[in-house]
C-alpha cells in the first residue's frame, strides 16, 4: 500500500470547518483513500473513503485531487467531540489486507 | 445495523496467566474478522484475520492464537502471557461490497500484563 504524509497536528475553532490534508503521491490506480479517526482510548472509527471522485457522507467530505496524489478530509462544522487522531490510509481492497495506520494528525477542536 | 462487541473492556493479568478475549458481531453474516493490537503510542499491528469459520490466518508468530468457533464470534487466546503482550486489542469486521472491503472496529480491550 502507498505511503501517506499528514501534518502532525492541527487546531480548529469549534463550529468552523476542519480541513485535514493528506499527501499520497505514490498512490496506484486501484488504491482507495480511507480516513479513520481514533478518539482517546476508543477503537478507530471509519469516516469515509474514495477512489477518484469527491465523496460526502453524514460525517465528512473527502476531496481528492484530479491526479489523486493528495486529498483533504473536511469536517464542515467541527465540535469538541471531533478532537481525535485522524488517519489517512491508502490501500488496495483485498480480503485480509491489513490496515496500516501512520502517525496521523492530532486535531484539537477548541472553544 | 451492524454492531461489534468486545469484552472485557479492561483486563489486568499476571505474567504467565492465560488469556481469552472475545469479539462478536451482530447484524451481518459471514463477515471477515480481524484482531489487531495497538501498543502505547504506536500504530496498529494485525495479528490474525479470518474469512470463515475455522479459517484463521496469522500475521505475526507469537504466543497468541485465535479461533472462530461460530460465524460471528472471534476469540483471541494465550496460554501464558508475556509482559510484551500488554496493549490495546481491537477486533474488526468487514464484508466486501463489490471491490470495497471497509473494516469497522470494536471498542477494544485494554490489557495490562504485570
Amino acid at each position: 500500500d502507498a505511503k501517506t504524509t499528514q501534518p502532525t497536528s492541527m487546531d480548529c475553532a469549534e463550529g468552523r470547518a476542519a480541513n485535514l490534508p493528506c499527501n499520497h503521491s505514490t498512490i496506484s490506480g486501484n488504491e482507495y483513500v480511507y480516513w479513520y479517526r481514533q478518539i482517546h482510548s476508543q477503537g478507530p472509527q471509519y469516516i469515509i473513503h474514495g477512489l477518484k471522485n469527491n465523496e460526502t457522507n453524514e460525517m465528512a467530505s473527502l476531496i481528492i485531487t484530479e491526479d489523486r496524489k493528495s486529498s483533504t478530509l473536511i469536517l464542515p462544522h467541527a465540535t469538541l467531540r471531533d478532537t481525535a487522531v485522524y488517519y489517512c490510509i491508502v490501500r488496495v481492497m483485498e480480503y485480509g489486507n491489513k490496515l496500516v495506520f501512520g502517525a496521523g494528525t492530532i486535531l484539537r477542536v477548541k472553544s | 445495523s451492524q454492531t461489534i462487541h468486545q469484552w472485557p473492556a479492561t483486563l489486568v493479568q499476571p505474567v504467565g496467566s492465560p488469556l481469552s478475549l472475545e469479539c462478536t458481531v451482530e447484524g451481518t453474516s459471514n463477515p471477515n474478522l480481524y484482531w489487531y493490537r495497538q501498543a502505547a503510542g504506536r500504530g496498529l499491528q494485525l495479528l490474525f484475520y479470518s474469512v470463515g469459520i475455522g479459517q484463521i490466518s496469522s500475521e505475526v508468530p507469537q504466543n497468541l492464537s485465535a479461533s472462530r468457533p461460530q460465524d460471528r464470534q472471534f476469540i483471541l487466546s494465550s496460554k501464558k502471557l508475556l509482559l510484551s503482550d500488554s496493549g490495546f486489542y481491537l477486533c474488526a469486521w468487514s464484508v466486501a461490497s463489490g471491490d470495497v472491503d471497509t473494516q469497522y472496529f470494536g471498542p477494544g480491550t485494554r490489557l495490562t500484563v504485570l
